[in-house]
């Protein structure tokens, strides 16, 4: 059975570092051609890819956020995490990781993890 | 404004047909990438729907179908049922942004 799930804080102040944790469990990510991405919800509004890091190591941003996000990802702990620095209230929304497979959809999906960022 | 355009929403009565589309352009959908459609329920994350234009994961009733033309994707749900209300989400690759790209969401409600 395969699951993800997020962790991380509830609230960030405005200009803090958020950190958030994916545990994955039900697959390697150190298998061939498996890839984690994150994406993103504002409340009440769309989602919004932000980044995704796949077995080799190859690392793809959202180009009008690279300069702020980092994605790494520790084998031994099966998990990914992604840091997104300079928060801003816009960046209120539920943070979601989720397992790419080899179509580019995202298979399997996390519960989610809402993130206010507030002072 | 997202990369790839939905109706804000569509409805249709109980046993009902329903389409939804998805307008690309030919960095993504046009290029030849495969587009995916999600589900979601309020307050629950997506579940995928549809991969790879056309294909349903295991346990997706046969009342989804998928289709892909050109610039543009189409989500079919036949026979409604009070259950689809939620709302959908097409998704795709854009070579142009290196990236992964989803539509802007259609609320589906079962009148």
């Amino acid at each position: 059975q395969i699951t993800l799930k997020e962790s991380g804080p509830t609230l960030v102040k405005p200009t803090q570092t958020l950190t958030l944790t994916c545990t994955c469990s039900g697959f390697s990510l150190s298998t061939s051609g498996v890839g984690v991405g994150w994406i993103r919800q504002p409340p009440g509004k769309a989602l919004e890819w932000l980044a995704l890091i796949y077995r080799d190591d190859d690392k793809r941003y959202r180009p009008s956020l690279r300069s702020r996000l980092t994605i790494i990802k520790d084998t031994s702990k099966n998990q990914v995490v992604l840091t997104m620095t300079n928060m801003d209230p816009v960046d209120t929304a539920t943070y979601y990781c989720a397992r790419v497979g080899p179509a580019s959809q995202f298979d399997y999906w996390g519960q989610g993890t809402l993130v206010t960022v507030s002072s | 404004q997202s990369v790839l355009t939905q109706p804000p929403s569509v409805s249709g009565a109980p046993g009902q047909r329903v389409t939804i589309s998805c307008s690309g352009s030919g960095s993504n959908i046009g290029a030849g990438y495969d587009v995916h459609w999600y589900q979601q329920v309020p307050g629950t994350a997506p579940k995928l729907l549809i991969h790879a234009n056309d294909n349903r994961p295991s346990g997706v009733h046969d009342r989804f179908s998928g289709s892909k033309s050109g610039t543009s994707a189409s989500l079919a749900i036949t026979g409604l049922q009070a259950e689809d209300e939620a709302d959908y989400y097409c998704q795709s690759y854009d070579g142009s942004l290196s990236g992964w790209v989803f539509g802007g969401g259609t609320k589906l409600t079962v009148l």
